[in-house]
């Protein structure tokens, strides 16, 4: 079935610093991506589509130089946390869509593991 | 516009009984609806999905939900729970295949033995 890897799963970094979170769709190829950011005990927003070859749409109230998304390739889209502070601690997941399954009736958006960023 | 009510953030149940976690959607359109279950500190699995075929759908692990547009809900239901039940249950919901997944607040599923 489709595989959607997320890396690094786990990152600490010092306030100020960038991170960078790839996600990856192994063997089908995703003109689409999907980024959610999720707090603890807490459900799954939105933060933004990703796709590829264009600009990022972002949702209302995220910001856009905060959170720096390419998606460059049809199998990778990367989140950058830039200049992360502790309020941006978080866990980040991506989701890929498989455009080929819209025909086959398979799942369409399959899930990375997810990232969890911690900043201190 | 799409939108999820899980009622009950918190459910519990004894080891062999029903499950029984509440979803209840708003769309304008036909919608797409999903659950998922997430394992602490896990990305999120797909339990099962309904995509306007038939109402009943049976998923993973024993799993089923049943679509009633007449109640705009979709209840996810297991016959008697496991101990490996006890996750965060997340029920979603899109307007159109693919695109992206507006989630509800989740119903944390307790068991005990």
């Amino acid at each position: 079935g489709a595989v959607v890897s997320q890396h690094p799963s786990r990152v600490i970094c010092k306030s100020g610093t960038s991170v960078k979170i790839e996600c990856r769709s192994l063997d089908f190829q995703a003109t689409t991506m999907f980024w959610y950011r999720q707090f603890p005990k807490q459900s799954l927003m939105l933060m933004a589509t990703s796709n590829e070859g264009s600009k990022a749409t972002y949702e209302q109230g995220v910001e856009k130089d905060k959170f720096l998304i390419n998606h460059a390739s049809l199998t990778l889209s990367t989140l950058t946390v830039t200049s992360a502070h502790p309020e941006d601690s978080s866990f980040y997941i991506c989701s890929a869509r498989d455009q080929s399954a819209l025909s086959s009736g398979a799942n369409v958006l399959t899930f990375g593991a997810g990232s969890r960023l911690t900043v201190l | 516009a799409q939108s999820v009510t899980q009622l009950g953030s918190h459910v519990s149940v004894s080891e062999g009984a029903l499950v029984l976690l509440r979803c209840n959607y708003s769309s304008s359109v036909p919608p797409y609806l999903f659950w998922y279950v997430q394992y602490p500190n896990q990305g999120l699995q797909l339990l099962l999905k309904y995509t306007s075929a038939a109402t009943l759908v049976k998923g993973i692990n024993g799993f089923e939900a049943e679509f009633k547009k007449s109640e705009t809900s979709f209840h996810l239901t297991k016959p008697s729970a496991h101990m490996s039940d006890a996750a965060e249950y997340f029920c979603a919901v899109s307007g159109e295949a693919g695109t992206a997944l507006i989630f509800g607040k989740g119903t944390t599923l307790s068991v005990s033995s």
